[in-house]
């Protein structure tokens, strides 16, 4: 799996977008772009995936750029609760699932 | 309820007593994989396991084994702990397959070896 670069750290305030950015410039043709996030020292949760189209869910929505290099996860309304760690990975996700690395993350602090 | 529950939550033990910590999932998953989780080197994984009798290495296997005898269960074994192996453990699970789009993790075992 590729490997990610991601700020440690970054602010928001309550109720505006948080934006984080991830680096991933040796990403392969067939790996998807994951993101996962984890409140205090709980399992960590799904967030979303892509390949290169944007992707939005429930909970967020993920812009991968063109040559896809790098991608922003978009909490669109922070909250208080969304004060987490936020990591991405890249994988391959065809069944031949490998080996998962996670790196540091990033932690949100979102600000009342 | 779809989940994957670890035993023990909490455990303290010393330094060369064989210990297992149990994973199991209720989600008829074929991945399965262990974590750990240490202060600034976020997760870490130790091993994973494609389906029953297949498993291999993570980045950091040293000082533990796994074993996948049922599809429901992959539990952790320090053969002989060592203090630098005080971590706090996940373990995770995920359908395999084209579409499969997450890994569920469960609660986490905190581990101190004194």
């Amino acid at each position: 799996d590729a490997k990610t670069t991601q700020p440690p750290s970054m602010d928001c305030a309550e109720g505006r977008a948080a934006n984080l950015p991830c680096n991933h410039s040796t990403i392969s043709g067939n790996e998807y772009v994951y993101w996962y996030r984890q409140i205090h020292s709980q399992g960590p949760q799904y967030i979303i995936h892509g390949l290169k189209n944007n992707e939005t869910n429930e909970m967020a929505s993920l812009i991968i750029t063109e040559d896809r290099k790098s991608s922003t996860l978009i909490l669109p309304h922070a909250t208080l609760r969304d004060t987490a760690v936020y990591y991405c990975i890249v994988r391959v996700n065809s069944g031949g699932y490998q080996k998962v690395t996670f790196g540091t993350g990033t932690k949100l602090q979102v600000i009342p | 309820e779809a989940q994957v529950t670890q035993n023990p939550r909490y455990l303290i033990t010393v330094t060369g007593k064989k210990l297992t910590v149990t994973c199991s999932q209720n989600m008829n998953h074929e991945y399965m994989s262990w974590y750990r989780q240490d202060p600034g080197l976020g997760l870490r994984q130790i091993y994973y396991s494609m389906n029953v009798e297949v498993t291999d290495k993570g980045d950091v296997p040293e000082g533990y084994k796994v074993s996948r005898k049922e599809k429901r269960n992959f539990p952790l074994i320090l053969e002989s702990p060592s203090p630098n192996q005080t971590s706090l453990y996940f373990c995770a699970s995920s359908p395999l397959g084209k579409n499969q789009e997450t890994q569920y993790f469960g609660p986490g075992t905190r581990l101190l070896v004194l």
